[in-house]
């Protein structure tokens, strides 16, 4: 059965630290992998990733996956109580003619003033 | 753009009510899927509907839940004679096809309570 694991499951951090969130994956017939962020309301796209070591950035917050060894990390730097949110990771698979999403379970961030 | 629309945000039905969840896709997107987000779990796939077609329901409830996208109008998710394990958020997304190029577009979401 396809799977995507996420850790930790919750984070609580001061604001200026830096965080890494963690998302491991057994899938067949991988195509892509994204990070979403969620707050009360609709879960909001951050990243695509689709080729290893190619690393994407988008002002403190960056992504990189590895296909080796089946996982990504996101990572936010001085981070802010603006982070605070559900960070959700999901992956793409190829099937005949769905692009259906399976994803992980979510980490909580907190980010404390 | 007003993105992807669902209604209503917040339902609340007592058991063996029956439950309707809307959702409109983005403009110019005419794939839309159903996910299931129950209380500390990630979302879960339900269902994948194209205009007319239902492409792929492997994630839904054998019983009791069904889905349309009808030639106009909205998807509809219909929950029937509800259960107070079917209190959930449930979120629609949206994409123009089904590529790999193309990213999930995600609305606020429908929040059910069964009482």
């Amino acid at each position: 059965e396809d799977k995507v694991v996420q850790s930790p499951l919750s984070l609580v951090v001061h604001e200026g630290d830096t965080v890494t969130l963690n998302c491991s994956y057994e899938v067949t017939n991988f195509r892509s992998l994204l990070w979403y962020k969620q707050e009360k309301k609709a879960p909001t796209f951050l990243f695509m990733l689709t080729s290893s070591g190619i690393e994407k950035k988008s002002g403190r917050l960056s992504s990189i996956l590895d296909k080796k060894e089946l996982f990504s990390i996101l990572n936010i730097t001085a981070t802010q109580t603006g982070d605070s949110a559900v960070y959700l990771c999901a992956v793409k698979v190829s099937s005949s003619n769905t692009g259906k999403l399976i994803f992980g379970q979510g980490t909580t961030l907190q980010v404390k003033p | 753009n007003a993105g992807v629309m669902q209604n209503p945000r917040h339902l609340v039905r007592r058991r063996g009510q029956e439950a309707r969840l809307r959702c409109s896709p983005m403009k110019g997107h005419s794939h839309v899927y159903w996910y299931r987000q129950l209380p500390e779990e990630g979302l879960k796939f339900m269902v994948y509907l194209q205009k007319e077609n239902i492409i792929d329901e492997s994630g839904m409830p054998k019983e009791r839940f069904s889905a349309e996208f009808p030639k106009e109008g909205p998807s509809i998710l219909r929950i029937q004679q509800v259960v107070r394990g079917d209190s959930a958020a449930y979120f629609c997304a949206s994409s123009r096809d089904y590529s790999g190029a193309n990213v999930l577009t995600f609305g606020a979401g429908s929040r059910l309570t069964v009482l």
